[in-house]
């Protein structure tokens, strides 16, 4: 019963690298998100998908771009890692607009 | 701006007496609201949630109570434990938007002592 599954859970990257942060679900979900939670900030919405082929921007997207080929998967691409995107990285998944099930978490650390 | 907010960044408690989290929004499309908790080094878990057409929802010792006049929603933890320690996080949907987008609060933090 995997849920919501992220990779990796830590990385450290070095400014002006690029990276991928993997997603992926096993509930069939149509809807899924990517969040990032910073210090006194809560959780900040980066990126939507409400099915395959289909994006959108939440509220903090610039520098990450997304793409959704399939249902299970939902991965987010820094393109250029600068030192103020250093935080905390959730997906979540849900099937209706009721409760999102979020994946552990990917520690990101950009120097 | 933000739609939902969690004006108490952090509060104490201590064991067996109530805790009272509250929550504002300012969005009056909002229809649906939840309660997260989050510990260290995990993702947000769902607690409770409340439709706008109810005032109050229960769950064992979790209770929501909404105020739609006042935008106003709290959650209510009786008896408080140690274990409720965690970050929690108001969130809210709104009924005529994209399917599953969430708005969150920026979370209090509870620390129930002994």
């Amino acid at each position: 019963n995997a849920g919501v599954t992220q990779t990796p859970k830590f990385q450290v990257l070095k400014t002006g690298q690029s990276m991928t942060l993997q997603c992926a679900q096993d509930m069939n979900h149509e809807y899924m998100s990517w969040y990032r939670q910073d210090p006194g900030m809560g959780l900040r919405l980066i990126h939507y998908s409400v099915g395959a082929g289909i994006t959108d921007q939440g509220e903090v997207p610039n520098g990450y771009n997304v793409s959704r080929s399939t249902t299970e998967d939902f991965p987010l691409r820094l393109l250029s890692a600068a030192p103020s995107q250093t935080s905390v990285y959730f997906c979540a998944s849900s099937y209706s607009r009721r409760e999102a099930f979020f994946g552990q978490g990917t520690r990101l650390t950009v120097v | 701006d933000q739609q939902v907010k969690q004006n108490s960044p952090s509060l104490s408690v201590q064991e067996g007496r109530i805790s009272i989290l509250n929550c504002d929004y300012t969005n009056s499309m909002f229809d649906y609201f939840l309660w997260y908790k989050k510990y260290p080094a995990e993702g947000p878990t769902f607690l409770i949630s409340i439709s706008s057409i109810k005032d109050k929802n229960e769950d064992g010792r979790f209770t929501v109570f909404l105020n739609k006049s006042a935008k106003h929603l709290s959650l209510h933890i009786v008896p408080s434990q140690p274990g409720d320690s965690a970050v929690y996080f108001c969130a809210a949907s709104d009924g005529g938007s994209t399917l599953g987008r969430l708005y969150f609060g920026r979370g209090t933090q509870l620390t129930v002592w002994p």
